[in-house]
């Protein structure tokens, strides 16, 4: 079952926070958040495992909720280079496949 | 750049043909996934491939098949194209199933007119 990301589309001036949420109907196994840009490949951001995690490098950090049901990436200070489409791709428990959400643009201006 | 390679980068077939897409995964790395990701859309999960078996599939039809070698470069073949099956396809190698870091190659592009 697919995530469901919010929101759709976020447009920031350099220097603004943003903030993408992903969400499952059911508990998961892990969350995994890729940015791609246009025409490139989904590049990884990180992955988290457990329940009440936080994790992140940079300016760009993440959660994931105690019932592993929703996630949340933080993008601080934005730079122009985070602009891109956002990804959240969850794996359910006895399930081996990675299932992404439809996206979030984030568009980032000077 | 992640070191998984794709091959071809760009390729334009017609309605029917068959097609074979390669995949080599990064040094160390026994599970390749493939993934179909139409035009502003997000991947979707073709396959996996786990030391050469397939562990785990997708909402795509039989024409759909893939393959996994000894050194776990892997192929994606698909029948009998139809029109919709342009977009591009992605292909990530990980280190394991399902909870581990899974990166992409830069993926073939392909149009079915």
């Amino acid at each position: 079952q697919q995530p469901v990301q919010s929101p759709q589309a976020v447009i920031l001036r350099e220097g603004e926070d943003a903030v993408i949420n992903c969400s499952s109907s059911k508990a998961l196994y892990s969350v995994h958040w890729y940015r791609q840009k246009h025409g490139e490949a989904p590049i990884f951001l990180m992955i988290l495992l457990k329940g009440g995690e936080q994790k992140g490098h940079d300016k760009i950090s993440a959660s994931f909720n105690e019932k592993k049901q929703q996630s949340s990436l933080y993008l601080t200070a934005s730079q122009l280079s985070y602009s891109g489409t956002y990804f959240c791709g969850t794996v359910r428990g006895g399930a081996q496949k990675l299932v992404f959400g439809q996206g979030t643009r984030l568009t980032i201006n000077p | 750049e992640t070191g998984v390679t794709q091959s071809p980068t760009h390729l334009i077939k017609t309605r029917g043909q068959q097609v074979t897409l390669r995949c080599s995964s990064q040094s160390g790395h026994n599970t390749v996934s493939w993934y179909q990701q139409a035009l502003g859309q997000g991947p979707q999960f073709i396959f996996q491939y786990y030391r050469e078996e397939e562990n785990g599939r997708g909402n795509f039809p039989p024409r759909f098949s893939g393959l996994q070698f000894p050194n776990y470069s892997s192929e994606l073949n698909v029948n009998a194209l139809e029109l919709d099956d342009s977009a591009l396809y992605l292909c990530a190698s990980s280190s394991g199933q399902g909870a581990t870091e899974a990166f992409f190659g830069q993926g073939t592009r392909l149009t079915v007119v």
